[in-house]
């Protein structure tokens, strides 16, 4: 069975820290990584990550996947208010069919 | 505007009623699924289609039925076996290996 553990649960900072977020996978046949955010219904896209070692940028976000570890990781820097949210990752088997998620990690940012 | 769309937003059940929540989409994508989050946790799968009449069990699919008739359309019926049915419901649909876009959830609960 396919398995992503993320950690940590959750996390508070305040406003200019820089975080780090934790993705760990066992995928029979892994093909590409995935982080969404979700602030309180529907979960929006980040970033998809298929290549080990590359990392994916869009402004102060980041991410970068180790196959061999198995593991990924999401950076914020210079955090805002408006990064508080549940971040989530999940996992693509080989197929593409079955996207598995893991238990998100809820992200608290006070002023 | 293409999306997915979610109905009702909120649902109230009873005890041994079945009640059916809706999931259309016009983004002409293929695939669909249904995902269950219970407070604080991740997204467990439910059930998924690849294409139209054909569906499969994802992890946690006892007490939960399917139909995937239309190519836009993916109902979930949540029947009187489902013993703790209490949860927000997310449906999502993608084409290919691209990212899953996802509809704004129904939080069912049980009165």
């Amino acid at each position: 069975e396919d398995k992503v553990v993320q950690s940590p649960l959750s996390l508070v900072v305040h406003e200019g820290d820089t975080v780090t977020l934790n993705c760990s996978y066992e995928v029979t046949n892994f093909r590409s990584l995935l982080w969404y955010k979700q602030e309180k219904k529907a979960p929006t896209f980040l970033f998809m990550l298929t290549s080990s070692g590359i990392e994916k940028k869009s402004g102060r976000l980041s991410s970068i996947l180790d196959k061999k570890e198995l593991f990924s990781i999401l950076n914020i820097t210079a955090t805002q208010t408006g990064d508080s949210a549940i971040y989530l990752c999940a996992v693509y088997n080989n197929a593409g069919n079955m996207l598995t998620f893991g238990g998100g990690t809820r992200l608290m940012v006070k002023p | 505007d293409g999306g997915i769309t979610q109905s009702p937003k909120y649902l109230f059940r009873k005890e041994g009623q079945n009640v059916t929540l809706s999931c259309e989409q016009n983004l002409n994508h293929d695939a669909m699924y249904w995902y269950r989050q219970d407070p604080g946790q991740g997204l467990r799968l439910i059930y998924y289609s690849q294409i139209v009449n054909d569906f499969q069990k994802g992890d946690i699919a006892e007490g939960y039925s399917v139909s995937r008739e239309k190519k836009e359309s993916f109902p979930l019926t949540v029947t009187s076996a489902q013993k703790n049915p209490t949860a927000f419901y997310l449906c999502a649909s993608k084409q290919g290996l691209t990212e899953a876009f996802f509809g704004q959830g129904t939080r069912l609960t049980v009165v």
